[in-house]
């Protein structure tokens, strides 16, 4: 059982908006503001998407997007596009050199 | 452009210990103040971390795990390295190294906590 809970799977059509949510506590997600988002094609190694709640990497499409509300960190993909179809996986900082992550969202592009 | 490469026997028999090297190759690990961690995904499943690592052998390991869990650093190589001990079947997962990027200010440096630069992973299976 993963520490943070997201959703198995999400979908969208090409062009419209998917949020994905990643769920903690008071201890990790709540607490720290060092929330990432990581992307993982088949076969692939993860590719960080989003850190610290809300930062972009250089090269991410600005079409993604991360936020907080309380114990709750979100990933929004706007304007989908079929290469956006992937794994993802949210992770947190849970304090006393911890990091913890989510079990992933599988998203599906219609 | 930084580069990490993990190697190491892709099967382990039970009861064993698992050993992987990661060799970075585009910047140097004591040249610079980021941590150097190990990731892991069971078939699958979703990741799992397993341990950060300093050039200096400062270690911090994922609770769960810092029982049976060894990392080391030869920064004359370039090179972290993992062990896993007494293996079983539910170790059995493609291991990822990766970087930790820290952000450093008025002559201190602070973890961020996030992983920028993977390498492609090697899978290791436990035999029975």
């Amino acid at each position: 059982q993963s520490a943070l809970t997201q959703p198995p799977s999400a979908s969208g059509s090409p062009g419209q908006s998917v949020t994905i949510s990643c769920s903690g506590t008071s201890a990790d997600v709540g607490r720290f503001n060092y929330v990432s988002w990581f992307q993982q094609h088949p076969g692939k190694a993860p590719k960080l998407m989003i850190y610290e709640v809300t930062k972009r990497p250089s090269g991410v499409p600005d079409r993604f997007s991360g936020s907080r509300s309380g114990n709750t960190a979100s990933l929004t993909v706007s304007g989908l596009q079929a290469e956006d179809e992937a794994d993802y996986y949210c992770s947190s900082y849970a304090g006393s050199n911890n990091l913890v992550f989510g079990g992933g969202t599988k998203l599906t592009v219609l | 452009q930084l580069q990490l490469q993990e190697s190491g026997p892709g099967l382990v028999k039970a009861s064993e210990t698992l050993s992987l090297t990661c060799t970075v190759s585009g910047g140097s690990i004591a040249g610079s103040s980021d941590y150097w961690g190990w990731i892991r995904q069971p078939p699958g499943k979703g990741l799992e971390w397993i341990g950060n690592i300093y050039y200096t052998g400062n270690t911090y390991y994922n609770p769960s795990l810092k029982s049976r869990v060894t990392m080391s650093v030869d920064t004359s190589k370039n090179q972290f390295s993992l062990k896993v001990h007494t293996v079983t079947a539910a170790d059995t997962a493609v291991y990822y190294c990766a970087r930790e990027p820290t952000y450093c200010s008025g002559g201190s440096c602070y973890n961020q906590y996030y992983f920028d630069y993977w390498g492609q992973g090697t899978l290791v299976t436990v035999s029975s």
